[in-house]
C-alpha cells in the first residue's frame, strides 16, 4: 500500500530564505508521480509542482523545486526566497499509475518576517 | 474557466439529519473523488468514480454515499450525520489516464455535525 510520511508538523523560516519540507514515500510501483499542493488559510488546495518517477531531473516551477532522490523514496519541497504569502500547509501527495492520490498528514509553514 | 465547484461551502447541522454536497465540473472528467481532511491526517479519499455508474469506495467510506449519474456530477450523501464527520470535504475531478495530470479540487466544504 501507498504510505507517505511528512515528518514536520510545522516549520518556520524567516523572510527570503530558503525552506526545505520534507516528504518520503513508500511504493512497490515503478511508476508513479509526486505532486505538492499548498492550502492557504482560506482552504483551497494549490497544485505546486510535479516530478514523475522516470524524470531524471528535479522539476521546477518558480521559486519551487522538488529534490527528488529516487533510491532514498524522498521527495522534498524546497521554496527559495521566503515570502509571507507562502505561509500555508504544504501536502505531499502520490500517485501510483493505477491507484488514486494518497496524502501525507501535511507541514504548516510560518514565514517570519 | 475550468473549475470544480461545490456546495454549500459552509455547513452546520445536526446529527441525523440527512444532508447532500453537490460536486460539479466543467472539464469533461472521467474521474472524481471525495475526500476528507481532518489535522493531522491530511487527505483521505471516501469515494471515487471512474465514469458514470461507475463508483467504488476509498479509504473512509463508512458513513457516506455517491451517486454518478451525469458525467459531470458527483454529489456525496450523508444519510444519517454523526459529530465524527465534522471535516472540511474536497472533491476532485482529473482525466482518467491521470499521468503527471494534477487533480482539480473544488473549494472545499466545511461541516459542522452538532
Amino acid at each position: 500500500a501507498q504510505k507517505i510520511t511528512q515528518t514536520q508538523p510545522g516549520m518556520f523560516v524567516q523572510e527570503k530564505e530558503a525552506v526545505t519540507l520534507d516528504c518520503t514515500y513508500d511504493t512497490s510501483d515503478p511508476s508513479y508521480g509526486l505532486f505538492w499542493y499548498k492550502q492557504p488559510s482560506s482552504g483551497e488546495m494549490i497544485f505546486l509542482i510535479y516530478q514523475g518517477s522516470y524524470d531524471q531531473q528535479n522539476a521546477t516551477e518558480g521559486r519551487y523545486s522538488l529534490n527528488f532522490q529516487k533510491a532514498r523514496k524522498s521527495a522534498n519541497l524546497v521554496i527559495s526566497a521566503s515570502q509571507l504569502g507562502d505561509s500555508a500547509m504544504y501536502f505531499c501527495a502520490m500517485r501510483e499509475f493505477w491507484n488514486d492520490m494518497r496524502f501525507g498528514a501535511g507541514t504548516r509553514l510560518t514565514v517570519k518576517p | 474557466e475550468a473549475q470544480v465547484t461545490q456546495n454549500p461551502r459552509y455547513l452546520i447541522t445536526v446529527t441525523g439529519k440527512k444532508l447532500t454536497v453537490t460536486c460539479s465540473q466543467n472539464m469533461n472528467h472521467e474521474y472524481m473523488s471525495w475526500y476528507r481532511q481532518d489535522p493531522g491526517l491530511g487527505l483521505r479519499q471516501i469515494y471515487y468514480s471512474m465514469n458514470v455508474e461507475v463508483t467504488d469506495k476509498g479509504d473512509v467510506p463508512e458513513g457516506y454515499k455517491v451517486s454518478r449519474k451525469e458525467k459531470r456530477n458527483f454529489p456525496l450523501i450523508l444519510e444519517s450525520p454523526s459529530p465524527n464527520q465534522t471535516s472540511l470535504y474536497f472533491c476532485a475531478s482529473r482525466p482518467l489516464a491521470g499521468g503527471q495530470e494534477t487533480q482539480y479540487f473544488g473549494p472545499g466544504t466545511r461541516l459542522l455535525v452538532l
